[in-house]
């Protein structure tokens, strides 16, 4: 699986928009990209997830570059229980599903 | 549908007890997965099971830990002879196909203090 590189922790003010960024350089043609948040030891929580195309839901919306080596997740409007560590993770088609975590983005909105 | 079950939430097993950790993955999922997360560090990857198979063990310590996800009832996560250094929080994840675009739900994990 392709590795990624996302700072290690940003600072949100509430109500307004959390850009998250990704780098995935190494990322190959039919591996996925996936965002994941761990709220305070709890476990993680599926957020949004992309091949190529941008995707929206009704939690954030997800950005990937033109060339894929990149991508944003973005959550519109913050809030503090937004606050979180958040993880890129890209995946192979046929890995069984298995992720893999790295160090992630500790987000702290602030009021 | 409920989502992944793990129980119980908190265990607390003295050095050289073993410890059982139970996951219900969601309805109609047939992968489970377990991780581990020990005290201000990141998830690790343990194993990944189908209904009565083994797929992939490689995060596994080699001795002492065990698992199985049966044909009926939930996947268990044994560790035998437990170690302080085995307090740690298991999560249990479950997908439903192996298709690249489906994602895993997590269960709320287990904390496993080893006194």
């Amino acid at each position: 699986d392709a590795k990624t590189t996302q700072p290690p922790s940003m600072d949100c003010a509430e109500g307004r928009a959390a850009n998250l960024p990704c780098n995935h350089s190494t990322i190959s043609g039919n591996e996925y990209v996936y965002w994941y948040r761990q709220i305070h030891s709890q476990g993680p929580q599926y957020i949004i997830h992309g091949l190529k195309n941008n995707e929206t839901n009704e939690m954030a919306s997800l950005i990937i570059t033109e060339d894929r080596k990149s991508s944003t997740l973005i959550l519109p409007h913050a809030t503090l229980r937004d606050t979180a560590v958040y993880y890129c993770i890209v995946r192979l088609n046929n890995a069984g599903n298995m992720l893999t975590f790295g160090g992630g983005t500790r987000l702290m909105v602030k009021p | 549908n409920a989502g992944v079950m793990q129980n119980p939430r908190h265990l607390v097993r003295r050095r050289g007890q073993e410890a059982r950790l139970r996951c219900s993955p969601m309805k109609g999922h047939s992968h489970v997965y377990w991780y581990r997360q020990l005290p201000e560090e990141g998830l690790k990857f343990m194993v990944y099971l189908q209904k009565e198979n083994i797929i992939d063990e490689s995060g596994m310590p080699k001795e002492r830990f065990s698992a199985e996800f049966p044909k009926e009832g939930p996947s268990i996560l044994r560790i035998q002879q437990v170690v302080r250094g085995d307090s740690a929080a298991y999560f249990c994840a479950s997908s439903p196909d192996l298709g690249g675009s489906t994602e895993a739900f997590f269960g709320q994990g287990t904390r496993l203090t080893v006194v």
